[in-house]
């Protein structure tokens, strides 16, 4: 079992589809992230989420909503997408860097393709 | 805020090469540094994390240096495989334990 799971792997929607991405963490960490990686970018951060409060929003617009019920499961809900919106997103979990090392360990990234 | 260039952008080279990958960031003030490799389509696995503090970090064939106050990092692959194509990706986190902050990556192919 991977300590950073991401479900599913791939998607494929509507712009008028609703749907969510999941990541599970079996790391016991208390910080999450997601992640968007487009073609020819670096990743960009959208949201992290520490303790399960969110602590950062990276102005990321409001057709992704997140949501952290506790410290070991994060959702990506999303939509009303668009097509620039297709890309690699992906789920990382640390310790909080101000109580350990805040090392990230990413999951292995949802692919959504918006059409 | 914090800005990394990866260079060289992209590299190949014969197998059993020693190789230098290079990472600069423009804000020296960092609460440690990440190198990550990523094969295509899959997620980022970390390789080794060096503290502020430290200069430099081993890991098998790796050895990752920092210089904070020029705001560089160097990560260095021995002995150069195959296997170890992939993107290597480096990742400062600023020094309020904050947000990582990524570079483009360097693109490695190894040929046989």
């Amino acid at each position: 079992e991977t300590g950073v799971t991401q479900t599913p792997r791939h998607l494929v929607m509507g712009m008028t589809n609703k749907k969510s991405l999941k990541c599970e963490q079996h790391l016991g960490h208390n910080a999450m992230y997601w992640y968007k990686q487009s073609a020819k970018k670096p990743l960009e951060l959208m949201f992290v989420y520490n303790f399960k409060e969110q602590t950062e929003n990276n102005s990321v617009p409001s057709r992704f909503s997140p949501e952290c019920p506790n410290s070991s499961h994060l959702f990506l809900h999303l939509h009303t997408l668009q097509p620039e919106d297709s890309a690699l997103y992906l789920c990382a979990s640390s310790l909080n860097p101000r109580g350990g090392t805040g090392e990230l360990f990413f999951g292995e990234g949802s692919r959504l393709t918006v059409l | 805020k914090q800005e990394v260039t990866q260079i060289p952008a992209a590299l190949s080279v014969p197998e059993g090469e020693n190789l230098v990958l290079n990472c600069s960031f423009t804000d020296s003030a960092i609460y440690n540094l990440q190198w990550f490799r990523q094969d295509p389509g899959k997620g980022l696995t970390s390789l080794l994390l060096i503290q502020s503090s430290q200069r430099e970090q081993t890991s098998g064939r790796l050895n990752a240096s920092l210089d904070k106050s020029s705001g560089r990092s160097t990560l260095y692959i021995a002995a150069s495989q195959p296997g170890d194509s992939a993107t290597y990706l480096c990742a400062p986190r600023g020094a309020s334990g904050s947000r990582l902050t990524f570079g483009e990556g360097t693109q490695l192919t190894v040929n046989p």
